[in-house]
């Protein structure tokens, strides 16, 4: 079967830097997506992999490792306004979206 | 219109009654989806489309049907609902292009009672 893993809940502290791990196992491997969903909000999107190595965007950057069915996603210089649900996709061999479960960051001050 | 909307934002629905969730995009993409989201699990898809006139089925089809008449309206119907699609619904709509990245409508929060 097809299956996404990220870790549940993680807490962090305003202004530090948090990994959030995600790992796959799908059918066929067609790029791997993070997103954000706040509370009550519709997820929007973060980052795109597709090849291996570290993808860079302001405070976020996301990695992916195909080999190790792999990637995460890290944050910097974290906010409040950072609290929120992220969540990993990957789209499988036939260009569907198979989504994990989400982890949920709390930030503290 | 600016991206993707969806009606109503939510409902309270008898079991056994009908209902059609409204998406609509103006991005003039061609693939849609419907997914349902549920506490402690991912999002699931429903059914999709990959342009007008088609549509699939996702990983949790039954007791749902959608239709794709023209590329901006996909509408999602329960045909006789049950507590179980009690959810949290969400349409979006892809592009084609290097990551044809999914933009999301803000949802439809469903209770079935």
């Amino acid at each position: 079967g097809q299956n996404i893993d990220q870790p549940t809940e993680m807490t962090a502290t305003e202004g530090a830097i948090v990994q959030i791990n995600c790992t796959y196992q799908t059918s066929g491997f067609n790029g791997l997506f993070w997103y954000q969903q706040h509370a009550g909000e519709a997820p929007t999107f973060l980052s795109y992999n597709v090849l291996d190595g570290l993808e860079e965007k302001g405070r976020f950057s996301s990695f992916l490792s195909r080999s190790k069915g792999y990637s995460y996603l890290l944050l910097k210089e974290l906010q409040m306004k950072d609290s929120a649900s992220y969540l990993c996709a990957v789209r499988d061999s036939n260009y569907q979206l198979i989504w994990g479960a989400g982890t949920k960051l709390i930030i503290k001050p | 219109i600016a991206g993707i909307t969806q009606a109503p934002t939510s409902q309270i629905l008898a079991a056994g009654r009908r209902m059609t969730l409204r998406c609509t995009q103006d991005m003039r993409h061609n693939a849609m989806y419907w997914y349902r989201q549920d506490l402690g699990l991912g999002l699931r898809l429903i059914h999709y489309s990959n342009t007008a006139g088609t549509t699939g089925k996702g990983e949790v089809p039954d007791g749902y049907s959608v239709s794709r008449a023209n590329t901006d309206d996909f509408p999602l119907t329960l045909a006789s609902a049950v507590p179980s699609q009690t959810s949290v619904y969400f349409c979006a709509s892809s592009g084609t292009g290097d990551t044809d990245t999914q933009y999301f409508g803000p949802g439809t929060r469903l209770t079935v009672l």
